[in-house]
């Protein structure tokens, strides 16, 4: 089955721990993205990437970082997470720049 | 500041009649437009899109449509059904990067 696998899909850290989150699509897809769901602002992007070594930032870049080091994953990493950090996140992947994004089920990461 | 905005939070429509959802965008640079569906605790769904070349792109009940000189991106669901009851995002790139509404959740009743 064509999917994007994200995991966890729940985390509930402290302030300053470091976490990965990852994300692995089995599509063969050029494309991936990492977005923020937040109430009443949608969803936001983070970063993302073109191809394999390949990345750039998003709309809301900063605290996260990034890696492509395979075609298929595409982890986020915050490196000392904060409490605004606190939000649903989701991956999502496409074999075209033009067209729609296949998405994960989501992180719903909690820093406290 | 927001570039896409979907300013109904919410939408409720009969079964069988149309349903219209509606987004504004500010920045003249997007080239690409589409569609999402979401349902709860899960990612969201790709319904349809539109380039900024065309004026209206359908797929069987969904169809986009897109104002350009308005700003103004409309999605149609026609005949709405029970199952459609979700929320809508629309969506709108420059390149690589993409930019959402908040979402418009769609109630279809029976």
């Amino acid at each position: 089955e064509a999917q994007v696998t994200q995991n966890p899909r729940y985390l509930i850290t402290v302030t300053g721990k470091k976490l990965t989150v990852t994300c692995s699509q089995n599509m063969n897809h050029e494309y991936m993205s990492w977005y923020r769901q937040d109430p009443g602002l949608g969803l936001r992007q983070i970063y993302y990437s073109m191809n394999v070594e390949v990345t750039d930032k998003g709309d809301v870049p900063e605290g996260y970082k990034v890696s492509r080091k395979e075609k298929r994953n595409f982890p986020l990493i915050l490196e000392s997470p904060s409490p605004n950090q606190t939000s649903l996140y989701f991956c999502a992947s496409s074999g075209s720049f033009n067209y729609g994004y296949t998405f994960g089920s989501g992180t719903r990461l909690t820093v406290v | 500041d927001q570039q896409v905005k979907q300013n109904s939070p919410s939408l409720s429509v009969q079964e069988g009649r149309i349903s219209i959802l509606n987004c504004d965008y500010t920045n003249s640079m997007f080239d690409y437009f589409l569609w999402y569906k979401k349902y709860p605790a899960e990612g969201p769904t790709f319904l349809i899109s539109i380039s900024s070349i065309k004026d209206k792109n359908e797929d069987g009940r969904f169809t986009v449509f897109l104002n350009k000189s308005a700003k103004h991106l409309s999605l149609h669901i026609v005949p709405s059904q029970p199952g459609d009851s979700a929320v809508y995002f629309c969506a709108a790139s420059t390149g690589n990067q993409f930019y959402f509404g908040t979402g418009t959740s769609l109630t279809v009743i029976p």
